[in-house]
């Protein structure tokens, strides 16, 4: 079976504090996602790496970064948290698309981060 | 953004009924998925169509596609009290494997 493992299921940080999030998958993927989850607003896709080294942003990027040093590893940056960033925090992976075939992401358990 | 949206935002229903859920997107796409999300966890891929398919069956799940509509529905029939959770769509366009999610569905089963 697919792993997604998240570091923390739940943290608390107070403001201004730099925060890492870290999450690992045992798949080879190629492809790893942040998203952040909040109410009435569904995921919403912060970073996304398609290889070692290589990131894209999102559609909410401002106030994250992140970090994909090995395959399996992939670290979002709260480089100096804000209440506003209080959300659930996932990560997911896939492989890549080839040859008109698609996949589905799997998921990490999330991060519950509130922010104080 | 351009998110999907379901369709209803929630929804309550007994044992053994059926329930529907709709998501309707607003670019052209190249598939649509089905993820489910038990509360608090995180999201589980149930069901993958691609655009030139109109409808796929898995297990009591039923999808189907109609991309001149922009549209799809999830069907879960004979429901279960297992089946409570929230339901999200998400889309897939060419020429990138990041997803658009929808805002989800919550249902509520009840035994």
């Amino acid at each position: 079976d697919v792993k997604v493992t998240q570091s923390s299921r739940y943290l608390v940080k107070r403001t201004g504090e730099k925060v890492f999030l870290e999450c690992v998958q045992d798949m080879d993927h190629e492809n790893m996602f942040w998203y952040r989850q909040d109410p009435g607003l569904g995921l919403r896709l912060i970073y996304f790496s398609y290889d070692v080294k290589m990131k894209e942003k999102g559609d909410i990027p401002e106030g994250y970064s992140v970090s994909r040093e090995k395959k399996e590893r992939f670290s979002l940056i709260l480089e100096s948290a804000s209440t506003n960033q209080t959300s659930m925090y996932l990560c997911a992976s896939s492989f890549r698309t080839l040859a008109g075939k698609e996949y589905e992401q799997y998921f990490g358990p999330g991060t519950r981060l509130t922010v104080t | 953004s351009q998110q999907g949206e379901e369709d209803p935002q929630a929804l309550s229903i007994q044992e053994g009924e059926n329930a529907t859920m709709n998501c309707s997107y607003k670019t052209s796409i190249n598939n649509l998925q089905w993820y489910r999300q038990n509360s608090g966890r995180g999201l589980v891929h149930l069901i993958l169509i691609r655009s030139n398919e109109r409808e796929k069956h898995s297990g009591r799940l039923r999808v189907t596609l109609d991309t001149s509509k922009k549209s799809s529905s999830l069907l879960i029939t004979a429901s279960r009290a297992a089946d409570t959770a929230s339901y999200f769509c998400a889309t897939g366009r060419y020429n990138t494997d990041k997803l658009i999610f929808g805002t989800g569905t919550r249902l509520q089963v009840f035994p």
